[in-house]
């Protein structure tokens, strides 16, 4: 069973601080990861993707993938309390045209 | 990103009645259409997978005769939960795929069957 695996939290930082989301996965074969955000009774909202070794930013936020070691992160600067929600990590693998899913790390950011 | 739309957002229904949620790409077509179902606080349960046109590929432990899924077109695909019973109350969430690998979902449809 191939599997994405996440700590279910909660993360508590404070504002201002930086919260560091960590992820692994089973498959070696994925090759495309997504950050996704879900605030309470909604749908995923999708965060950022990566697909190479690395860093990528955009704004406040900046994953990182180590392919090596099968570790996703997602960093996210300047936290701030509207950023409390469950974050997501998803891996897809095109031979098997599947997205697995962990279940989800809850950050809270305190006032 | 892409716009998917979702209805109806809420549904309380009565326990043996059927229902139909749907969901459409405004936007882009979608060739294939991922269904998932969550429960609270835990995370999203891929119930089925669905190719237009064709039929749908339901995961381990997800009844295809009670979950009904048609992708007739290459922007709408309903899920029909059929005899609705109270432990089908859940999240439900369309997500479609069109040739991107990027994966975008609809708002989600919550279901309370009483």
């Amino acid at each position: 069973q191939k599997e994405v695996e996440q700590n279910s939290g909660p993360l508590s930082v404070p504002e201002g601080a930086i919260a560091s989301l960590n992820c692994t996965y089973s498959d070696r074969g994925s090759q495309s990861f997504f950050w996704y955000r879900q605030y309470s009774g909604k749908s995923p909202e999708l965060i950022m993707s990566i697909y190479s070794n690395g860093d990528k930013e955009d704004g406040r936020f900046t994953a990182q993938l180590n392919k090596a070691s099968q570790y996703v992160s997602l960093l996210i600067r300047d936290s701030q309390p509207s950023d409390s929600a469950t974050y997501l990590c998803a891996a897809y693998t095109s031979g098997t045209y599947k997205y697995i899913f962990g279940t989800g790390t809850r950050l809270k950011v305190l006032a | 990103g892409a716009v998917v739309s979702q209805h109806p957002s809420w549904v309380i229904c009565k326990s043996g009645t059927s229902v139909k949620i749907e969901c459409r790409s405004l936007d882009f077509q979608a060739t294939t259409m991922f269904w998932y179902r969550q429960f609270p606080k835990q995370s999203l349960m891929l119930m089925a997978t669905s190719n237009e046109g064709s039929k749908a590929t339901y995961e381990q432990g997800v009844e295809k005769d009670k979950f009904l899924i048609n992708h007739a077109s290459l922007t709408l695909s309903t899920l029909t939960v059929t005899s609705a019973h109270p432990e089908d109350s859940s999240f439900y969430i369309c997500s479609p795929i069109g040739g991107q690998e990027t994966q975008y979902f609809g708002p989600g449809t919550r279901l309370l069957v009483l």
